[in-house]
């Protein structure tokens, strides 16, 4: 099975930087996904990592370190309407199959 | 045309009915996902089709039964639901099922 860890929640300023961590043991590991969820919206897919290191993408980076079971997502130059849940997902080698973790919820502030 | 959507955005039905959701992609994608996300929760997986066969069914109750009739559609049939199956049902797909997934703005049921 998959057990995954996620801050519940965050608070950051307008145009600062934020660093949502993730963590994970696994029975079984192919790639980490990184989805943006708005409240009443469908999650949007933002990064995704399968081998070690940086994953840049305009103002979203991700990272992933395989061996210490880590990942983060990287926000820059915060908007507010960043403002939502970051779902961090682990796909098992059964390909198909993601588990999410509970999310962590996002709050910029002006 | 790169989007998933879902129909009816909004559900409610009564313990004793039959009802069904539906799912469309015109994106070429060849795997196809029902999750159940409930308030404050992160989705949870239901079942995947790949190239139209059911390859994973997370144990879910045979109330649900799902559906893909072709490799643009993906049905959720649904019967003798509980008042606690009431949750947002989303679809997904990806091109593969080792690829990230476009999400559908789900259906929000409710069980009376």
């Amino acid at each position: 099975g998959q057990n995954i860890d996620q801050p519940t929640e965050m608070t950051a300023t307008e145009g600062a930087i934020v660093q949502i961590n993730c963590t994970y043991q696994t029975s079984g590991f192919n790639g980490l996904f990184w989805y943006q969820q708005h409240a009443g919206e469908a999650p949007t897919f933002l990064s995704y990592n399968v081998l070690d290191g940086l994953e840049e993408k305009g103002r979203f980076s991700s990272f992933l370190s395989r061996s210490k079971g880590y990942s983060y997502l990287l926000l820059k130059e915060l908007q507010m309407k960043d403002s939502a849940s970051y779902l961090c997902a682990v796909r098992d080698t059964n390909a198909g199959k993601s588990t999410f973790g509970d999310g962590t919820t996002l709050t910029v502030k002006p | 045309d790169t989007e998933v959507t879902q129909t009816p955005k909004h559900l409610v039905m009564g313990m004793t009915n039959k009802k069904s959701l539906k799912c469309e992609q015109h994106m070429g994608h060849r795997a196809m996902y029902w999750y159940k996300q409930k308030a404050k929760k992160p989705p949870e997986l239901m079942f995947v089709y790949s190239y139209e066969k059911l390859s994973i069914n997370e144990s879910v109750p045979s109330r649900f039964s799902p559906e893909c009739p072709n490799s643009s559609l993906l049905n959720l049939h649904l019967h003798a639901l509980q008042p606690e199956d009431s949750a947002l049902y989303l679809c997904a797909s990806s091109q593969s099922s080792v690829n990230e997934q476009f999400f559908g703005p789900g259906t929000r049921l409710t069980v009376l």
